[in-house]
């Protein structure tokens, strides 16, 4: 199994503020990861596929990258609507979740 | 557009099997190209693969919960379902329908989910 380690796993920041989370996979997942956004009571919703590919809808201050099995999720400019938890997902081998950076307002 | 809903018991006894129901509108279950999934969320935790149906009617597992899962449609009322046997506390979750699709890197990310279902596993 594939196993996602995400880092921090709290990250306290303030409005405006430019937020990179990270996320490792154990082997290779080429490009094949995705990030969700996850707000309290609500169902996760996708972010960022293909590594760096917006989904439909999501706002240009959220970008992705990736370094071999080093993968991270930028936010600029930290938005009220941002704070939440984050998840990154591989899809090389089956599917397997990271255990979630949770951004919190400083 | 397609919307996902989930339904099902929200206790089970240890021991008893888990079902749940994701009723698809917007949508078929028979769409060409569909993995119709099921993914949880233990308390305060990350989230598990539980397995999928994509649209053909072919299923797979996860191998952690394989012994345990079936997955199956029911196109008539354009629903799929899940069932669990055997439960336990460590299967108290919220439990996701989702949905992927061919386009979607090949069924790799899910980019639509119901709002989620909690199950608790108790006497």
């Amino acid at each position: 199994e594939i196993v996602m380690t995400q880092s921090p796993a709290t990250l306290s920041v303030s409005p405006g503020e430019r937020v990179t989370l990270s996320c490792r996979a154990s082997q290779n997942v080429g490009s094949n990861l995705a990030w969700y956004q996850q707000k309290p009571g609500q169902a996760p919703r996708l972010l960022i596929y293909g590594a760096s590919t917006r989904a439909t809808g999501i706002p240009a201050r959220f970008s992705g990258s990736a370094s071999g099995t080093e993968f991270t999720l930028t936010i600029t400019s930290l938005q009220s609507e941002d704070f939440a938890v984050y998840y990154c997902q591989q899809y090389k081998n089956w599917y397997t979740f990271g255990q979630g950076t949770k951004l919190e307002i400083k | 557009q397609v919307q996902l809903q989930e339904s099902g018991p929200g206790l089970v006894k240890p021991s008893q099997t888990l079902s749940l129901t994701c009723t698809v509108s917007g949508g078929s279950v028979s769409s060409v190209g569909y993995y119709w999934t099921w993914i949880r969320q233990h308390p305060g935790k990350g989230l598990e693969w539980i397995g999928y149906i994509y649209y053909n009617g072919n299923t797979f597992y996860s191998p952690s919960l394989k012994s345990r899962v079936t997955i199956s449609e029911d196109t008539s009322n354009n629903q799929f379902s899940l069932k669990l046997t055997s439960v336990t506390a460590a299967d108290t979750a919220v439990y996701y329908c989702g949905s992927s699709h061919d386009n979607n890197w090949g069924g790799g990310y899910f980019d639509l989910w119901g709002r989620g279902t909690r199950v608790t596993v108790s006497s």
